[in-house]
């Protein structure tokens, strides 16, 4: 079965760090653009990140740029996040997902199951 | 470009036709998903291109719409169906979301 599991998630205070990690399985990982999405408690779906395929193209939610950095070591078939400065308003569940090629209108058909990361003193 | 999802919540019966909407303030064609998420759980593709139902997905779920209206129906509300259910546009970036709409009985 195709399959994403995420980890790095946990308690950090205020202005901390955090690195997220996304391993992939049973699919040709670097052949598929990824995104990062989070949900805070109660809340709904917001995308925060993109990276294609091979590295080249990445973005940012204008609510995290500067703050968040994008990475994926295809020879490890994962996908990263590095948060910094953290904020109680980064308390979320934070989900790795896979986004399907044009032929799919680029839809996000594999998701993992989430990882939390709860900003608090 | 700004998602309007409507409505926030409704309460149906089992059995009943449900229909979500889904307004972008941009054309996207059809480059339109809808998402399931049921409570503690993440979030599950239905439909992509607006109208295509993702393998394994039951034919109760049905889209459609095209440019800037688009909407998702379930045509018989089965009680697993308790769910909140989410619009995505993969058109632009940044990706967006709608709001999301709260399915209860």
């Amino acid at each position: 079965e195709v399959q994403l599991v995420e980890s790095g998630g946990g308690l950090v205070r205020p202005g901390g760090s955090l690195r997220l990690s996304c391993a992939g399985s049973r699919f040709n990982f670097s052949t598929y653009n990824m995104n990062w999405v989070r949900q805070a408690p109660g809340k709904g779906l917001e995308w925060i990140s993109y990276i294609s395929n091979t590295g080249s193209t990445i973005y940012y939610a204008d609510s995290v740029k500067g703050r968040i950095t994008i990475s994926r070591d295809n020879a490890k078939n994962s996908l990263y996040l590095q948060m910094h400065s953290l904020r109680d308003e980064d308390t979320a569940v934070y989900y790795c997902a896979r986004e399907g090629s044009r032929r799919y209108f680029y839809t996000m058909d594999v998701w993992g199951q989430g990882t939390t990361v709860t900003v608090s003193s | 470009i700004q998602m309007t999802q409507s409505p926030s919540s409704l309460s149906a019966s089992v059995g009943d036709r449900v229909t979500i909407t889904c307004r972008t303030s941009q054309n996207i064609i059809n480059y339109l998903s809808w998402y399931q998420q049921k409570p503690g759980q993440a979030p599950r593709l239905l439909i992509y291109g607006a109208s295509i139902l993702q393998s394994g997905v039951p034919s109760r779920f049905s889209g459609r719409g095209s440019g800037t209206d688009f909407s998702l129906s379930i045509s018989s509300l089965q009680p697993e169906d308790l769910a909140t259910y989410y619009c995505q546009q993969s058109y632009f970036n940044p990706r967006t979301f709608g709001q999301g709409t709260r399915v209860e009985f």
